[in-house]
């Protein structure tokens, strides 16, 4: 499975926009960058996700690097509900088909929006 | 609204004694998924259902069992729970298992094992 490298923990003030970065160097080409989140004692909610071009929703914004070895989340104005951890993960298929594909979580990056 | 509801969001059980948890889904998605989440660990999948199709994580140990009676129900089953199994237990669902498809999770149910 592509790896994940994510910050352990940052810092984000209410209002700015918080950026949050992924590096997944060995990506491959019909891999998917998914991103979720997850609250405290919540189950983890669903962000955005992405191939190859960059993705826009009411959530949030998917920055993928030309060569798809990096990431970025963008929360445009953060406020104290986005303080949560932040997954970015690489989904991969068990098989040819592309079916049978799972969510591999790795450790996360812990935002703090403060005010 | 389309939703995953997890019952209950709290389950206290005894060492040993067989426990169930439930999941049910409004969205009519294909694919039903458990994760485990012990404290301060990411989620990691357990097993998934695609329509009535069983799919075992080749690490899930034998204690953990599934059973999805419909397209809307799936449980959960600890069949002999130990005090290592005391975590967050995650439902998930999908409309299909592509790459593509996001997966949208219910609130969980934290077991407790005593």
């Amino acid at each position: 499975d592509a790896k994940t490298t994510q910050p352990p923990s940052m810092d984000c003030a209410e209002g700015r926009a918080a950026n949050l970065p992924c590096n997944h160097s060995t990506i491959s080409g019909n891999e998917y960058v998914y991103w979720y989140r997850q609250i405290h004692s919540q189950g983890p909610q669903y962000i955005i996700h992405g191939l190859k071009n960059n993705e826009t929703n009411e959530m949030a914004s998917l920055i993928i690097t030309e060569d798809r070895k990096s990431s970025t989340l963008i929360l445009p104005h953060a406020t104290l509900r986005d303080t949560a951890v932040y997954y970015c993960i690489v989904r991969v298929s068990s098989r040819r088909d592309g079916t049978a594909s799972k969510l591999t979580f790795g450790t996360g990056t812990r935002l703090q929006v403060t005010l | 609204d389309a939703m995953v509801i997890q019952n209950p969001r709290y389950q206290v059980t005894q060492f040993g004694k067989p426990v169930t948890l439930s999941c049910s889904q409004t969205l009519n998605h294909n694919v039903m998924y458990w994760y485990q989440q012990k404290s301060s660990q990411a989620p990691k999948l357990l097993f998934h259902y695609y329509d009535k199709d069983f799919n075992n994580e080749a690490d899930t140990p034998d204690n953990f069992q599934s059973r999805r009676p419909n397209t809307s129900f799936c449980f959960l089953d600890i069949r002999s729970p130990g005090l290592g199994d005391a975590a967050m237990y995650l439902c998930a669902t999908s409309r299909d298992p592509g790459l593509a498809r996001p997966q949208y999770f219910g609130p969980g149910t934290r077991l407790l094992v005593l």
